[in-house]
């Protein structure tokens, strides 16, 4: 059975600076999608980006971006120039064809004023 | 347009009662996908939906189910709670099934068995 992890319970940063969370994940199949979401305070889970496996380039959205390392199973979550509105849980998550979403444990993130 | 809509936000039950969630997706969206989140266990997903068909399902006991209905709003129960079942319930719907859409949450519904 796929496995995600997630190593950092909880993270700090600066506002304005950059953070990286952390995730590995377990699998043998070729061929699947990795995600990270957002769960902000008393507020609804939002996608923040997705890769798909099959694509070496790493995905960027804005201030997002990822690190995807197939080989070592690894995909973290690059945040640039960190905002208040930052300040979440943030899950990763794991899933492929004929299978169900795996969700890590989650990072909580604070950004500091 | 209407995002994820769930009712009842908040719930109490005691144990050995029944409950049913509701959750209407984004118009258009025929994928509704249900999840368990807990302190303990984290997110977990429970099953899924697509055009009135159950298409996964995660690793719960038979005491919970769901159903889609032809509009695409979907319902999930559990029979007999017990105090374990305290969590926050979250739908998640799409276009289509599986990863292949982004899948939107709703606010979630939160259960608390007494």
């Amino acid at each position: 059975a796929q496995t995600v992890t997630q190593s950092q319970p909880e993270m700090s940063v600066q506002e304005a600076e950059t953070v990286t969370l952390s995730c590995t994940y377990d699998t043998s199949e070729s061929n699947y999608y990795l995600f990270w979401y957002k769960q902000p305070p008393s507020r609804q889970m939002i996608l923040v980006i997705r890769q798909e496996a099959y694509k070496q380039q790493n995905a960027t959205e804005n201030r997002f971006s990822v690190n995807f390392q197939k080989a070592a199973k690894s995909f973290s979550l690059k945040i640039s120039d960190s905002q208040l509105g930052d300040t979440a849980m943030y899950f990763c998550a794991f899933w492929n064809y004929g299978q169900n979403f795996v969700f890590g444990p989650g990072t909580r993130l604070s950004v500091l004023p | 347009k209407a995002g994820v809509t769930q009712t009842p936000r908040y719930l109490i039950k005691t144990r050995g009662q029944q409950v049913t969630l509701s959750c209407s997706p984004i118009s258009g969206h025929r994928s509704v996908s249900w999840y368990q989140q807990t302190p303990g266990q984290g997110l977990q997903f429970l099953f899924e939906y697509f055009s009135e068909t159950q298409r996964n399902k995660g690793n719960f006991p038979g005491r919970f189910s769901g159903r889609q209905f032809s509009n695409s709003r979907s319902e999930m129960n559990v029979s007999t709670l017990e105090l374990g079942d305290s969590a926050l319930y979250l739908c998640a719907s799409s276009l289509r099934s599986g990863a292949l859409d982004t899948q939107y949450f709703g606010p979630g519904t939160r259960l608390t068995v007494l």
